[in-house]
């Protein structure tokens, strides 16, 4: 079965960077893209960034354009999101999602992690 | 860019009773909406594809309609585990894709 399991929780100080990682199993991962989205405490869904499945293509949000980076390694079937600049206002559950096949919306999604920005 | 918006913020209903969540595109998106459920504690689920389509191993009270820029969520007859917020989600490949606010239902 799909499973993607994400690396465990982060504090962090302002200014710093983190990178979460998404381990994929249960389906060939060059043949599907890795999306992430990410929760603020007691907030809605936001869209951050995608790559593609050869990890060709990448595509950020325009209000993370230069701070987030999305990257995959297949030899170990895992996409990571590396965020830096880090802000309060980014503490907030991390999540890696994959795309349906042929289509980009999120059929499986990682437990996510969570983030603490604090000083 | 395009902007979602979900509305109500909140709905208040009693079990058994039919719910129905609206999502608007801020620009024609053809059928390229989904509807995710989200429980606190837990990553979202997927419910709906394509604007209609439900996915694997959603029950059959959980509907979607809609096309270009007004969707819709029915749940027919609520259960006592639909309880949750609800997020549409555009995804066209272009412009990038973008959640709505959600909806949350609870219980009246």
């Amino acid at each position: 079965q799909v499973q993607l399991v994400q690396s465990g929780p982060e504090v962090k100080k302002p200014g710093a960077s983190v990178k979460v990682s998404c381990k994929a199993s249960g389906y060939t991962f060059t043949n599907y893209a890795i999306g992430w989205v990410r929760q603020a405490p007691g907030q809605g869904l936001e869209w951050m960034a995608w790559i593609s499945a050869y990890n060709v293509h990448t595509q950020y949000a325009q209000n993370l354009q230069g701070r987030v980076t999305v990257t995959t390694d297949t030899s170990t079937s895992t996409a990571y999101m590396e965020l830096r600049s880090l802000r309060s206002d980014d503490t907030a559950v991390y999540y890696c999602a994959r795309e349906a096949d042929g289509d980009y919306y999120f059929e499986y999604w990682g437990q996510g992690t969570l983030v603490t920005v604090s000083s | 860019e395009i902007v979602m918006t979900q509305s109500p913020a909140t709905l208040s209903m009693s079990p058994g009773e039919r719910a129905t969540l609206s999502c608007r595109a801020s620009q024609s998106i053809s059928n390229s909406l989904a509807w995710y459920q989200q429980k606190p504690g837990q990553a979202p689920r997927l419910l709906i594809y394509g604007a209609s389509t439900r996915a694997t191993g959603i029950p059959a009270r959980f509907s979607g309609s809609g096309s270009g820029t007004e969707f819709t969520l029915t749940i027919s007859s609520l259960q006592s585990e639909d309880f949750a917020f609800y997020y549409c989600h555009h995804y066209n490949i272009w412009p990038p894709r973008a959640f709505g606010p959600g909806t949350k239902v609870d219980v009246k």
